[in-house]
């Protein structure tokens, strides 16, 4: 797995691996978080997002857990697919609360 | 149900020329917003706004004007295109703040 706070900016793993992306955030205050995915020539998909008043949420193969105490998100993909390649983004609401605010993407990519 | 339709999907224009993005979602959100991204950089918030009337600049404002005369609508307008707007600007639309946002399939622009 990775290093928590450090982005990567690529992550390759093999099929059927659990898959461990990391996001930093930067506004303390931000109630809202949330995971894209995004495909070659189209716009970001919605994965799974998480409230400030909770540490993890869990969906279909994925897991977002939150620790706020080190500003720090992560997307956790079971059994990876080689559909699930693709450029993952996480976003925070910006200071207006308004409007999301995207982080550097890491663009996964599965090997059969 | 369309979702976020965003036209064109490809455009080239001269440098100094003007042009309007187009931007429309059926899904009565309030918030809407324009992102452009570069390779590398992620998506990097232009403008958004929190209802008909109501806008307000992002990360990246310069060079670009917004209005919002219905909630359907949010164009983007460049008044005098130059190479550094060569970029994929996506639009999106969300319902409340603590609610995913939905992405149109971006418009591809170049600047020559």
């Amino acid at each position: 797995g990775e290093s928590v706070g450090l982005h990567l900016p690529t992550l390759s793993v093999q099929e059927g691996d659990n898959s461990i992306i990391n996001c930093a955030y930067s506004n303390s205050a931000s109630d809202y978080f949330i995971w894209y995915k995004q495909e070659s020539g189209k716009g970001p998909q919605f994965i799974i997002d998480i409230r400030s008043n909770m540490d993890k949420r869990q969906g279909q193969r994925v897991t977002v857990l939150l620790n706020k105490t080190v500003k720090h998100l992560s997307l956790q993909i079971a059994a990876t697919q080689p559909g699930d390649s693709a450029v993952y983004f996480c976003a925070e609401n910006g200071q207006a609360g308004t409007a999301l605010i995207f982080g550097k993407g890491t663009t996964l990519s599965v090997s059969s | 149900n369309a979702g976020v339709t965003q036209t064109p999907k490809f455009q080239v224009l001269k440098t100094g020329q003007s042009m309007t993005l187009q931007c429309a979602q059926d899904m009565n959100h309030e918030y809407m917003s324009w992102y452009r991204q570069d390779p590398g950089m992620g998506l990097r918030l232009i403008h958004y706004s929190v209802g008909a009337g109501i806008t307000d600049q992002g990360e990246v404002p310069n060079g670009y004007n917004v209005s919002r005369s219905t909630t359907e609508d949010f164009p983007l307008r460049l008044l005098s295109a130059a190479p550094s707007q060569t970029s994929v600007y996506f639009c999106a639309s969300r319902a409340r703040f603590d609610t995913e946002a939905f992405f149109g399939q971006g418009t591809r622009l170049t600047v020559v």
